[in-house]
């Protein structure tokens, strides 16, 4: 029973392009977390999502950000036009009941 | 709004001494409690969990206490090894809103052998 997972694992682009982040939740998982943790921060919550549906964004930034999980694939993560404050590690997790389970992360670094 | 505060940003323990790890809470509502573990450039672990229900979850090393009406927690290590040495994050959430989870800024731990 494979774990979430994430790629690439490693992401590095210019000011101004676009970045892609996946995430395959665990078999069976339907519900996933995207959280970013910047360098010497905790976690923060960005958005939650269900087969097709947005549950929660609220910690997700207005612009240049957007999420999805479709009924087929993993839950992309998508930023345009890249800034260097966007630099950090991505994370997803999965649930289906109590708890989440982290995939291993993505860290965007933004030249 | 922190609604989980972890104060200690890094503790040092010698191997085979106890570890304790402390968070604190502001919102009431919260009634499932997780920590997880990090190591560096890894996704975070789950470790432990306690529900509003109990005061007390034991497994092996590791014992999470919560007290609800100073609406903290705290992660006792004992004994503490140096393979124990990562981020602990503390975590609280609804039972049934796993989506508000909100987690602390994290606790860096360093066993010294």
């Amino acid at each position: 029973n494979a774990g979430v997972m994430q790629n690439p694992r490693h992401l590095v682009r210019r000011r101004g392009q676009e970045a892609r982040l996946r995430c395959s939740p665990m078999k069976g998982h339907s519900h996933v977390y995207w959280y970013r943790q910047l360098p010497e921060e905790g976690l923060k919550f960005m958005v939650y999502l269900q087969k097709e549906n947005i549950i929660d964004e609220s910690g997700m930034p207005k612009e240049r950000f957007s999420a999805e999980f479709p009924k087929e694939g993993p839950s992309i993560l998508r930023i345009q036009q890249v800034v260097r404050g966007d630099s950090a590690a991505y994370f997803c997790a999965s649930s289906q009941g109590p708890g989440q389970f982290f995939g291993p992360g993505t860290r965007l670094t933004v030249l | 709004d922190q609604q989980v505060k972890q104060n200690s940003p890094s503790l040092s323990v010698q191997e085979g001494r106890i570890s304790i790890l402390n968070c604190d809470y502001t919102n009431s509502m919260f009634d499932y409690f997780l920590w997880y573990k990090k190591y560096p450039a890894e996704g975070p672990t789950f470790l432990i969990s306690i529900s509003s229900i109990k005061d007390k979850n034991e497994d092996g090393r590791f014992t999470v206490f919560l007290n609800k009406s100073a609406k903290h927690l705290s992660l006792h290590i004992v004994p503490s090894q140096p393979g124990d040495s990562a981020v602990y994050f503390c975590a609280a959430s609804g039972l049934n809103n796993n989506n508000d989870m909100r987690f602390g800024a994290g606790t860096r731990l360093t066993v010294k052998p």
